[in-house]
C-alpha cells in the first residue's frame, strides 16, 4: 500500500533563517506531488505541484521554493524566512485517476 | 478556472441531529469533486469522491453527497451527528483525478450534546 511521509511535524524557526521540509512517497512509482499551505481559516492553498524529476511548477508568486531530486522525494525550501511563512503545510501525491493522498502536516512558526 | 464556495464557515448542530454542509462548484470542464475531513494538526482524509458516475455518492462514516449539475452543487449530508464528526470539512474540485486539486475554505462542524 502507499505511504506519505512528511517532517518535521512542527518546526519555530527565525526571521531570515533558511526552510527544508521533506516529503516521500512510499509504494508508488511516478506521482504527481504537491505542496499546500493551510493558513487560519483560509482552506488550502496549492503552492507548487510536481509531475516528474526535476520538473516543479509555482502556483503563487512567494518567498518558497520546491525540489524534486527523485522520483518520489518533494522539498519545500526557503533561503530566507518571513513571518508570512508561518502556516501548516501539507504535502499530497496523486496519481493520474487517483484523488490527493495527504501527508500529516508541518506546523511552521516564524518568529 | 475551477473555484469551490463553501457556505458557512463554522456550522453547529446537536448530536443525532442532520448535518448539512454547503458546497458550490465552477468549473468549466465535467467536475472530480471531493469531501475531505480534517482533525486538528492531521492531514486532510477523504471522506467520498464524485467522478461522473452516479449523483448520490456515499462515503466513509456515514456521510453522502448529491451531485446536481443544475444547481453546481454537492452538499454533505449525514442523517444524525456523533460526537466524534467534529472536525473541519472541506469540498474540493479538479480536472481530472486528483490533479491540482482546488479547495475551498472550508467548514468547521461543531457537535453539541
Amino acid at each position: 500500500s502507499q505511504t506519505i511521509h512528511q517532517w518535521p511535524a512542527t518546526l519555530v524557526q527565525p526571521v531570515g533563517s533558511p526552510l527544508s521540509l521533506e516529503c516521500t512517497v512510499e509504494g508508488t512509482s511516478n506521482p504527481n506531488l504537491y505542496w499546500y499551505r493551510q493558513a487560519a481559516g483560509r482552506g488550502l492553498q496549492l503552492l507548487f505541484y510536481s509531475v516528474g524529476i526535476g520538473q516543479i511548477s509555482s502556483e503563487v508568486p512567494q518567498n518558497l521554493s520546491a525540489s524534486r531530486p527523485q522520483d518520489r522525494q518533494f522539498i519545500l525550501s526557503s533561503k530566507k524566512l518571513l513571518l508570512s511563512d508561518s502556516g501548516f503545510y501539507l504535502c499530497a501525491w496523486s496519481l493520474e485517476n487517483t484523488e490527493a493522498f495527504f501527508g500529516q502536516g508541518t506546523r511552521l512558526t516564524v518568529v | 478556472a475551477q473555484s469551490v464556495t463553501q457556505l458557512g464557515s463554522h456550522v453547529s448542530v446537536s448530536e443525532g441531529a442532520l448535518v448539512l454542509l454547503r458546497c458550490n462548484y465552477s468549473s468549466s470542464v465535467p467536475p472530480y469533486l471531493f469531501w475531505y475531513v480534517q482533525y486538528p494538526n492531521q492531514g486532510l482524509q477523504l471522506l467520498l469522491k464524485y467522478t461522473s458516475a452516479a449523483t448520490l455518492v456515499k462515503g466513509i462514516n456515514g456521510f453522502e453527497a448529491e451531485f446536481k449539475k443544475s444547481e453546481t452543487s454537492f452538499h454533505l449530508t449525514k442523517p444524525s451527528a456523533h460526537m466524534s464528526d467534529a472536525a473541519e470539512y472541506f469540498c474540493a474540485v479538479s480536472h481530472t483525478g486528483g490533479f491540482k486539486t482546488i479547495f475551498g475554505a472550508g467548514t468547521r462542524l461543531f457537535v453539541k450534546a
